[in-house]
């Protein structure tokens, strides 16, 4: 159990339906990061936040977007779905006093598998 | 821009017997190296990391995987794999100061 926590586990949707995915950072992680993992893209980068702010973003599409709250954890909403969206989308967080700088590990939550219909 | 390269997208291998799972990658400035594993319907696992001193890690569960800067390969290597080592494993490279990016993935399928 890495600390991370992901919810929901499993939801099924339908195209051009909105979602929001939400995670949980461990315990004073400040810095949380989303990525989306499908059988053809592979573990994509998506975006990250420290600290309530956005660091960097990666490959995220202009219909998703993502937000970190006061209490840390982050919401990444999905809209305008599409079949290609169906994938796991997986949360990460990194120790406090990172101070968003990248070497630090990654903890990885058991993601959430989005399916598209 | 910096890429990750993971060889091998299948190794097949049987227990106890040695595996070395490939990765290469490409970058103009210094990078931070992982290996992540990913049992089935889980989330990612850290195995090792390389961040600066000793070009040959250890990690958990035996595995260990060595820098070599020259030819910008980390390569994870394990002497005597288990069935249980079934999964997937990913290496990921991160330039300081910027975000992780990770290879393709490599499953290994340990057979009895």
């Amino acid at each position: 159990d890495s600390g991370v926590t992901q919810t929901p586990k499993h939801l099924i949707t339908a195209t051009g339906q909105r979602v929001t995915l939400r995670c949980s950072p461990r315990s004073g992680d400040l810095s949380v990061y989303w990525y989306q993992q499908s059988l053809d893209q592979g573990l994509q980068f998506l975006i990250q936040y420290y600290n309530g702010e956005e660091r960097a973003k990666g490959n995220i599409l202009e219909r998703f977007s993502a937000q970190q709250f006061p209490d840390l954890h982050s919401e990444l909403n999905l809209s305008s779905l599409e079949l290609g969206d169906s994938a796991l989308y997986f949360c990460a967080s990194s120790p406090k006093g990172s101070g968003g700088s990248i070497g630090n590990e990654q903890f990885f939550g058991p993601g959430t598998r989005l399916t598209v219909l | 821009a910096q890429s990750v390269t993971q060889l091998d997208s299948q190794v097949p291998v049987f227990e106890e017997a040695p595996v070395e799972l490939r990765c290469n990658y490409s970058s103009s400035v210094s990078v931070y190296l992982f290996w992540y594993v990913q049992y089935p319907n889980q989330g990612l696992q850290l195995l090792l990391k390389y961040l600066s001193g000793s070009t040959l890690v250890k990690g958990i569960n035996g595995f260990e995987a060595e820098f070599n800067k020259s030819q910008t390969s980390f390569h994870l290597r394990k002497p005597s794999v288990h069935i249980s080592d079934t999964a997937e494993y990913f290496c990921a490279v991160t330039p300081w100061g910027s975000t992780f990016i990770f290879g393709s993935g490599t499953r290994l399928s340990v057979k009895p």
